[in-house]
């Protein structure tokens, strides 16, 4: 079965600095991976995603992730905060095989401090 | 804006009763997914449909169904509601339904049972 643990609830920096939101995978088969961001009342947008091409993705807004498979990882990462990337983020794992489930992790919610 | 819309926007209900929540999904996607948002479950995956045909079911109790007309807009119908039903209920798209395809999330529908 195919799990995602956010590795963090909360995470909290200041505008500017960078953002790190960690993500660790477990997959049977080869997985995609994803992350959505959820700003609040609003619903789910697709940030990046990875499907076995490269493994740094680049996303919308200056985050880009890396997969890891060594590691069983996929960070976010974003060089410098803006206080619209304040909301709550989603690591996301679809395996291959049947269908297109989504499996979601418990989310982080990013704070971005003046 | 996703292009995926759903309706009604916010729904209040007593327990015991029943309701339909709609989705259209984006021009041309053939497959249409059912997510439930809840904050002691977080996000999961309920019911997938590709074409008007169930492709993949998740976490979906035997008191709800889903649809998906020729149209290809579809259905949630939830009967016999309980106070933990109460929500935020996500439909999303994509264009084929294979585990790398995007998914494109609606705005939601919030469902209060009282």
């Amino acid at each position: 079965a195919q799990s995602v643990t956010q590795l963090d609830s909360h995470v909290s920096v200041s505008e500017g600095t960078p953002v790190l939101l960690r993500c660790n995978y477990s997959s049977s088969y080869s997985p995609s991976l994803f992350w959505y961001v959820q700003h609040p009342n609003k619903g789910l947008q697709l940030l990046l995603k990875y499907t076995s091409a490269a493994t740094l993705v680049k996303g919308i807004n200056g985050f880009e992730a890396e997969f890891k498979k060594s590691e069983t990882s996929f960070h976010l990462t974003k060089p410098s905060a803006h206080m619209s990337d304040a909301a709550e983020y989603f690591c996301v794992v679809s395996e291959r095989g049947g269908g297109n489930k989504l499996t979601f992790g418990t989310g982080t919610q990013l704070k971005v401090e003046l | 804006d996703s292009g995926v819309t759903q309706t009604p926007k916010h729904l209040i209900t007593a327990t015991g009763q029943r309701v339909t929540l709609r989705c259209s999904p984006r021009s041309g996607d053939l497959s249409v997914y059912w997510y439930q948002q809840s904050l002691d479950q977080g996000l999961q995956f309920l019911i997938q449909y590709y074409n008007g045909e169930e492709r993949a079911k998740g976490n979906i109790l035997e008191r709800f169904s889903a649809q998906q007309f020729p149209d290809l807009h579809s259905e949630l119908n939830l009967s016999s509601l309980e106070l933990g039903d109460s929500a935020l209920y996500f439909c999303a798209s994509s264009a084929s339904g294979g585990a790398v395809d995007t998914q494109y999330f609606g705005p939601g529908t919030r469902l209060t049972v009282l």
